[in-house]
């Protein structure tokens, strides 16, 4: 079974504050992705990534940055956390070849801003 | 605007009885479908994939897809409790290999006993 885990696993934040949301996958995935769900909304889709070192915005970038280091870490980064960004977020990967294109979520981290 | 529109936002089912859940896309780019079940408090998981016009079965679970209209359809007999869950359609476009799978706002199910 693939693995992706995430951290933390829930967070409280202030307004203003920077949060870091962390995701790690062990599967030899080449695309990794960054979701929120809020109730209501399904998931959105924030950043992604193909490939080490580059990503690409999403469906709703505004306020967040990403960063791919290496294949197997992909991380969400919030440089002043708004009360709107209260949601939970999910990090997933897949593979890039046919039949590989199945998402693989990790547990998700449920972020609170105050 | 939501790119994947699901219907309906929540259903009801008897135990025993069949779900029919609905997805279409607006954007005609997309060619590939898939289902993904999220139980309360947990992570999506892939249920059926499909990118081909027809029908596709595993088990309990029948899915459909017209690639002329954007539509596919998930289909559970025989429902049971343990399916009650959010039912997540996405769809991607899969040009030259890259793809980022778009969501629709989910269907919930409840199966009750």
């Amino acid at each position: 079974e693939a693995a992706v885990t995430q951290s933390p696993r829930s967070k409280v934040a202030v307004t203003g504050g920077k949060v870091t949301l962390s995701c790690h996958q062990t599967n030899n995935h080449d695309y990794m992705y960054w979701y929120r769900q809020d109730t209501g909304h399904g998931l959105r889709l924030i950043h992604y990534s193909y490939v080490a070192d580059s990503t690409e915005k999403g469906d709703i970038p505004d306020g967040y940055k990403a960063s791919r280091p290496s294949q197997e870490n992909f991380s969400l980064i919030l440089e002043l956390a708004s009360l709107s960004q209260t949601a939970v977020y999910f990090c997933a990967s897949s593979g890039r070849d046919w039949g590989s294109e199945t998402l693989y979520f990790g547990s998700g981290t449920r972020l609170t801003v105050l | 605007q939501q790119k994947v529109q699901q219907s309906p936002e929540s259903l009801i089912v008897p135990e025993g009885g069949m779900a029919s859940l609905n997805c279409t896309s607006s954007d005609r780019n997309v060619d590939y479908f898939w289902w993904y079940r999220q139980h309360s408090g947990k992570s999506p998981k892939m249920l059926m994939s499909i990118f081909s016009n027809g029908e596709k079965e595993e088990g309990r679970f029948t899915v459909h897809l017209n690639k002329a209209s954007l539509h596919t359809s998930l289909h559970i007999r025989d429902s049971q409790p343990s399916d009650s869950a959010l039912y997540l359609c996405a769809a991607s476009m899969r040009n030259g290999g890259n793809y980022k799978p778009t969501f629709g706002k989910g269907t919930s199910l409840v199966v009750h006993p």
